[in-house]
């Protein structure tokens, strides 16, 4: 089962910030939250991961909540490049030496010109 | 750059046929993953592998089978394709963990699109 809850879809005017909430209240004391995005027909791209402070890099920033139930990416200006599919995704517990990246259905974010 | 690459963008396969589906990384990653990817169901874990001949069930291995020889390859198989198999399928690689407050990164091959007729 997904470890994350996010909304199904989001809108965004181009030029706006547009911030995408996850749900992540099962989330375990050290375990990372990451985000990815896909865009269609390609393989899902890395954006952007943090543990408990806030995270920024050339891409995007990572809010994530003090009690690490909750986080949201934010992505400064969004372009019409940035309409794609987002995943907020946590680890499952160590298995067999390795741990298991478990995705959900994510936010498919439309940017509107 | 890191490279996962998937050897086949598309494929058509008959029903009942036996199909490989192979994936290289060239970052030296200890781990390897397949998924499918299925309108409405996101990403679903199939088999992954920790190290070289070790090989772990995901949440739908039914169907499939995974060989891992070396440790840059990392191959599904379907021993009989059937229709319902039909889906996007990417592989995925990262580093070995280093414990739990490690944040290793996975990167995603391209995918390879699978339809069974």
């Amino acid at each position: 089962d997904a470890k994350t809850t996010q909304p199904p879809s989001m809108d965004c005017a181009e030029g706006r910030a547009a911030n995408l909430p996850c749900n992540h209240s099962t989330i375990s004391g050290n375990e990372y939250v990451y985000w990815y995005r896909q865009i269609h027909s390609q393989g899902p791209q890395y954006i952007i991961h943090g543990l408990k402070n806030n995270e920024t890099n050339e891409m995007a920033s990572l809010i994530i909540t003090e009690d690490r139930k909750s986080s949201t990416l934010i992505l400064p200006h969004a372009t019409l490049r940035d309409t794609a599919v987002y995943y907020c995704i946590v680890r499952e517990n160590k298995v067999a030496g390795t741990y298991k990246y478990i995705f959900g259905t994510g936010t498919r974010l439309k940017v509107l010109a | 750059d890191v490279k996962v690459t998937q050897s086949s963008r598309y494929l058509v396969k008959r029903t009942g046929e036996k199909v490989f589906l192979e994936c290289v990384q060239d970052m030296d990653h200890e781990n390897m993953f397949w998924y499918r990817q299925d309108p409405g169901l996101g990403l679903r874990l199939i088999y992954f592998s920790y190290d070289v001949k070790m090989k772990e069930k995901g949440d739908i291995p039914e169907g499939y089978s995974v060989s891992r020889e070396k440790k840059e390859r990392f191959s599904l198989i379907l021993e009989s394709a059937s229709t319902n198999q039909t889906s996007m399928y990417l592989c995925a690689s990262t580093n070995r963990d280093r414990g739990p407050s490690s944040g290793n990164t996975i990167y995603f091959g391209e995918g390879s699109w699978l339809t069974v007729v």
